[in-house]
């Protein structure tokens, strides 16, 4: 079982519709949940950070975090086609490393 | 103010072959971490280095190997290179410390094709 699982979509939805994403882990010592966004031939971009449980807003995304069950989420609203991209989430126990999901692709067609 | 530098942008190389990737940091981070992507995967660890010293290791063979410079740049040597090797090659650095909590700033990645 990978440690942090991602569903790889593709995913399409229509410009001005809202994009869930998520992701489950297993390993209980994750404190530190990010997502990136990754478009075709170039490195990740930090989109957001968030400790522990609870929810976090800037803009259009919401990142959502339950640390009971393991499960956290990413949403984005009225998406935009420069929305389309991958979207990686990522973990870290505050030790040196982080551990990605395979990443969803997400087109927002116009 | 410049990002994460990588070079070369893409490499081609021969099986058995060794190659070697280079990172510049953001200036001001002192931290450098390698990771790998295979195409449809997401970001592997390989290396982090802090202050020029090692502090972590992915599982990823004896064939792999790093360093950081003084200037705190970074090499990535892979030696006896597999098919299997072929991969985008991420650099990304940190202002803090060796710790990954606050999430990495990357590179642009060496995308580079064993064959």
């Amino acid at each position: 079982q990978k440690e942090v699982e991602q569903d790889p979509g593709p995913l399409s939805v229509p410009e001005g519709a809202i994009v869930s994403l998520n992701c489950t882990y297993s390993n209980s010592a994750f404190q530190y949940f990010m997502w990136y966004r990754q478009y075709s031939r170039k490195g990740p971009e930090l989109l957001m950070y968030t400790y522990s449980s609870g929810n976090k807003e800037d803009g259009r995304f919401t990142a959502q975090v339950d640390k009971s069950s393991k499960y956290i989420s990413l949403f984005i609203r009225d998406s935009q086609p420069s929305d389309s991209a991958t979207y990686l989430c990522a973990m870290s126990a505050a030790d040196y490393k982080l551990s990605f999901g395979a990443g969803t692709t997400v087109t927002v067609r116009a | 103010d410049a990002g994460v530098t990588q070079s070369p942008t893409h490499l081609i190389k021969t099986r058995g072959q060794h190659v070697t990737l280079r990172c510049s940091p953001i200036s001001g981070h002192k931290s450098v971490s390698w990771y790998q992507q295979v195409l449809g995967q997401g970001p592997q660890f390989i290396f982090q280095y802090y202050e020029k010293e090692e502090r972590g290791r992915g599982n990823f063979p004896d064939r792999f190997s790093a360093r950081q410079f003084p200037n705190y740049s970074s090499e990535l040597n892979v030696n006896a290179l597999l098919l299997g090797d072929s991969a985008l090659y991420l650099c990304a650095s940190s202002r803090q410390g060796a710790q990954a909590m606050y999430g990495y700033t990357f590179g642009s990645g060496t995308r580079l094709t064993v064959v």
